[in-house]
């Protein structure tokens, strides 16, 4: 079956350190692969996404490669700011199209960035 | 602005009562996804709807039930509320295609008292 797993939380940095926030996958045939972003009292953003292997997602300053040797599709930036604080999940959709994607979330890591 | 519509924004109500939550998807996207997400057990998805008939199911409670109407908005009815069914309840929408996202509302904080 279709599964993500991703790093737990939470995650506290200083600003302008380097983010890594892991995910791996678990999947039947060739999934689309997403990072979500909620920020406190809101809904799920998007944040970039990459839908086959070897892509580059890349948003924000953030980024992620869709690793299909590895099943992994884990988030970086390079410099976090304070506004980047909020729960980040790793997402997979089965690309079943025409009869409408599934989506399996994983548990979502939250992010603390201090002055 | 997402694009997907939730209402009411907040819902307090008493144990055992009935609720209804409401959802309009993105002009265009057929799939409508619901989700619950409290503090102890992240997003949970509950169930979808492809164009009116139901997709998938997921940890989705016998006391809720949920409907896509022909004009694709849907609604997620919770009954015989209890304490633990307080919790932000989402709705997402995606288009047809293989490659396209999910997209989220603000969700509906419902509070069980």
């Amino acid at each position: 079956g279709n599964s993500v797993t991703q790093m737990e939380g939470p995650v506290t940095l200083s600003e302008e350190a380097f983010l890594t926030i892991n995910c791996t996958y678990t999947a039947t045939g060739y999934p689309s692969l997403f990072w979500y972003v909620q920020y406190p009292g809101e809904g799920l953003q998007l944040l970039l996404k990459a839908t086959k292997a070897d892509d580059k997602g890349s948003n924000k300053g953030f980024e992620a490669t869709y690793r299909k040797e590895t099943t992994s599709f884990h988030l970086e930036k390079g410099s976090v700011q304070v506004s980047d604080s909020a729960v980040y999940f790793c997402a997979l959709s089965d690309k079943k199209g025409n009869t409408g994607n599934q989506f399996y979330f994983g548990t979502g890591t939250s992010l603390t960035v201090i002055p | 602005d997402s694009g997907v519509t939730q209402t009411p924004k907040h819902l307090i109500t008493a144990t055992g009562q009935r609720v209804t939550l409401r959802c309009s998807p993105r002009s265009g996207d057929l799939s409508v996804y619901w989700y619950q997400q409290s503090l102890d057990q992240g997003l949970q998805f509950l169930i979808q709807y492809y164009n009116g008939e139901e997709r998938a199911k997921g940890n989705i409670l016998e006391r809720f039930s949920a409907q896509q109407f022909p004009d694709l908005h849907s609604e997620l009815n919770l009954s015989s509320l209890e304490l633990g069914d307080s919790a932000l309840y989402f709705c997402a929408s995606s288009f047809r295609g293989m490659n396209t996202e999910a997209f989220f509302g603000q969700g509906t904080r419902l509070t069980v008292v």
